[in-house]
């Protein structure tokens, strides 16, 4: 059963506009989020978290909001810009436990 | 540079060879983890080692070995490899597991089992 899931495999967005990623989670327990992103042959480097105590965080151009309510998370890029395409994974940390959980990604494609 | 390597990069055998994967950190982190990568799956992590000598399974362990037998090291072992083990492998640490956004993630390696 899935903890962690990333609904929409791809993302198409024109250079400039907002890219939104979203993330939902089915176990309560879940006390941390973050979010990776992945370039092809790459190993994936960490871009974002957030704590299950906070509904925003903003870094630059990246802002994650949580809605614990709905389990939902979502990832916001403005502007979004061509070096922004890459996969991006949504992760959930159930502190107490050694398992970091990843959704399955989202494939963003920024078109110039 | 702080950084996680991972050997070999690439790496095509057969059916029932044993191998090894190698991970090495130099940030003398605790936590060590390998995940395997699959389209339309995601990574899913395989196993991961809270520090020396403790390690534990993730969610797909079976098939793997792992060890920890000092900090820097955590090899990823296939006693007997099978083609349903062809993956993406990353091997990843972080100072701590409570340090997970701070987790280093290794370049990967792509393996092919015939």
């Amino acid at each position: 059963d899935q903890q962690v899931k990333q609904n929409s495999p791809s993302l198409s967005v024109q250079e400039g506009r907002i890219s939104i990623l979203n993330c939902d989670y089915t176990n309560s327990m879940f006390d941390y989020f973050l979010w990776y992103k992945k370039y092809p042959a790459e190993g994936p480097t960490f871009l974002i978290s957030i704590s299950s105590i906070k509904d925003k965080n903003e870094d630059g151009r990246f802002t994650v909001f949580l809605n614990k309510s709905a389990k939902h998370l979502s990832l916001h890029i403005v502007p979004s810009q061509p070096g922004d395409s890459a996969v991006y994974f949504c992760a959930a940390f159930p502190g107490s436990q050694g398992n970091l959980i990843f959704g399955k990604g989202t494939k963003l494609s920024v078109k110039p | 540079e702080a950084q996680v390597t991972q050997n070999p990069r690439y790496l095509i055998t057969v059916t029932g060879k044993k191998l090894t994967v190698t991970c090495s950190q130099n940030m003398n982190h605790e936590y060590m983890s390998w995940y395997r990568q699959d389209p339309g799956l995601g990574l899913r992590q395989i196993y991961y080692s809270m520090n020396v000598e403790v390690t534990d399974k993730g969610d797909v362990p079976e098939g793997y070995k792992v060890s920890r037998k000092e900090k820097r090291n955590f090899p990823l072992i296939l006693e007997s490899p099978s083609p349903n083990q062809t993956s993406l492998y990353f091997c990843a640490s972080s100072l701590s597991l409570a340090e997970a956004d701070t987790q280093y993630f290794g370049p990967g390696t792509r393996l092919t089992v015939l």
